[in-house]
């Protein structure tokens, strides 16, 4: 089955030690986004690719960072974390930008922690 | 930007059950989609919907573009059913990202 795959499910990290999440994709869509879910709160999109175009919001903490090798992985890098960082982490894919072609689909999130 | 309101933010039924869920919306969309997030946190698609009706067993959704809403309704609650479920858009013209509402946490007792 196509799907959106994260590694790992969860991750542990120390207060600022650089921590990398993964997802890669097998519905070979061109859009890739990155969203920060924190406990009861709704997603928040923190940027999203459009093939090899990166997009940022323009309220994500530059410590958050993004690489998208190739059209099936996309990588957050959070550079510092700190406590406030702790969250969800989700990513989703939608086919391109235009109407019934930007439904979006989600993987199964990386929870992480920090210590 | 735009705006996205759900109600009720809580809802406790019995099993067997209906229930509506609303989202309110303050701005023209290109995309309207209707989540479930299950107790592992991943979100499944409900519904793709930013105009007209849908139906997919047990669950069906409305939207009404011109009047900014959309409507997902359960009907014959299960367990299964409880969980958040999240309204979010995309606004029609650029921002190209989903913004989602607050959620309606659903509890279903047995």
């Amino acid at each position: 089955d196509a799907m959106v795959i994260q590694n790992p499910r969860y991750q542990v990290t120390q207060f600022g030690k650089p921590v990398t999440l993964s997802c890669s994709q097998t519905l070979n869509h061109n859009v890739m986004y990155w969203y920060q879910q924190k406990s009861s709160q709704a997603p928040k999109l923190l940027f999203h690719y459009y093939d090899k175009d990166f997009n940022n919001e323009a309220d994500t903490p530059d410590n958050f960072q993004s690489r998208r090798p190739n059209t099936s992985f996309c990588f957050l890098d959070i550079r510092s974390p700190g406590l406030g960082d702790a969250a969800m982490y989700l990513c989703a894919t939608s086919r391109d930008y235009g109407s019934s072609t930007n439904e979006q689909f989600f993987g199964p999130g990386t929870r992480l922690t920090v210590l | 930007g735009i705006q996205v309101e759900q109600s009720p933010p809580d809802l406790i039924l019995q099993e067997g059950a209906n229930s509506t869920l609303r989202c309110n919306f303050s701005d023209s969309v290109n995309n309207l989609q209707w989540f479930h997030q299950n107790p592992w946190g991943q979100l499944i698609n409900l519904f793709y919907i930013p105009s007209g009706t849908k139906q997919n067993g047990r669950l069906s959704a409305t939207t009404v573009a011109t009047e900014r809403y959309s409507l997902l309704y359960i009907s014959s609650s299960q367990t299964t059913d409880s969980g958040v479920y999240f309204c979010a858009v995309d606004k029609a013209q650029g921002a190209q990202k989903l913004v989602f509402g607050q959620g309606t946490r659903l509890t279903i007792n047995p």
